[in-house]
């Protein structure tokens, strides 16, 4: 069983609609969450980090974390076709640790 | 305020050959280190670097091996490739005393083996 698990997809949704993006784990010792966004053939970009439990907002991205039940999730608002792309779930036991990735999940979003 | 820059972006090896790849970290940060993405994968850790060593290493052969200069550059190192070790190769930089410790990536240099 892999440390971090993640849909590959592909998720594809029209334009103005809502995204969730998931990943769980199994090692009860991640505390710091990351969501990175990688276009074709570039490198990941941070979209989104969080520590510990809770919810963090900004502009159209929302991220999750539920430490209990070993899940994280990313809310897109109002997909644009430019946020087609592949999103990555990475996580660390502390925050100079090495990342766990999970595979990304491919999202395509259609005008 | 530069990211983090890698070289070259792309390169074409055979099989045996040995290949170095650099990274110049975004301005600020001490910490550089190197992750491999085949195609259709997550990173994968490589090792990371901090004051000019190895702090850890992740599941990789010994045939990868780094480098870190006193200006917190890096290289990484690859000997005897194998095919399978086509892939991109990333480059991440983050700050030590960071309470976060939020790494940038560059964009990567991708490695063809022939």
């Amino acid at each position: 069983q892999k440390e971090v698990e993640q849909d590959p997809g592909p998720l594809s949704v029209p334009e103005g609609a809502i995204v969730s993006l998931n990943c769980t784990y199994s090692n009860s010792a991640f505390q710091y969450f990351m969501w990175y966004r990688q276009y074709s053939r570039k490198g990941p970009e941070l979209l989104m980090y969080t520590y510990s439990s809770g919810n963090k907002e900004d502009g159209r991205f929302t991220a999750q974390v539920d430490k209990s039940s070993k899940y994280i999730s990313l809310f897109i608002r109002d997909s644009q076709p430019s946020d087609s792309a592949t999103y990555l779930c990475a996580m660390s036991v502390w925050n100079t640790d090495k990342l766990i990735f999970g595979t990304g999940t491919r999202l395509q979003v259609f005008p | 305020d530069a990211g983090v820059t890698q070289s070259p972006t792309h390169l074409i090896k055979t099989r045996g050959q040995q290949v170095t790849l650099r990274c110049s970290p975004k301005s600020g940060h001490d910490t550089v280190s190197w992750y491999q993405q085949a195609l259709g994968q997550g990173p994968q850790f490589i090792f990371q670097y901090y004051e000019e060593e190895e702090r850890q290493r992740g599941n990789f052969p010994d045939r990868f091996s780094g480098h870190q200069f006193p200006n917190y550059s890096s290289e990484l190192n690859v000997n005897a490739l194998l095919l399978g070790d086509s892939a991109l190769y990333l480059c991440a930089s983050s700050l030590d005393s960071s309470s976060s410790g939020e790494l940038f990536f560059g964009e990567g240099s991708r490695l063809t083996v022939l």
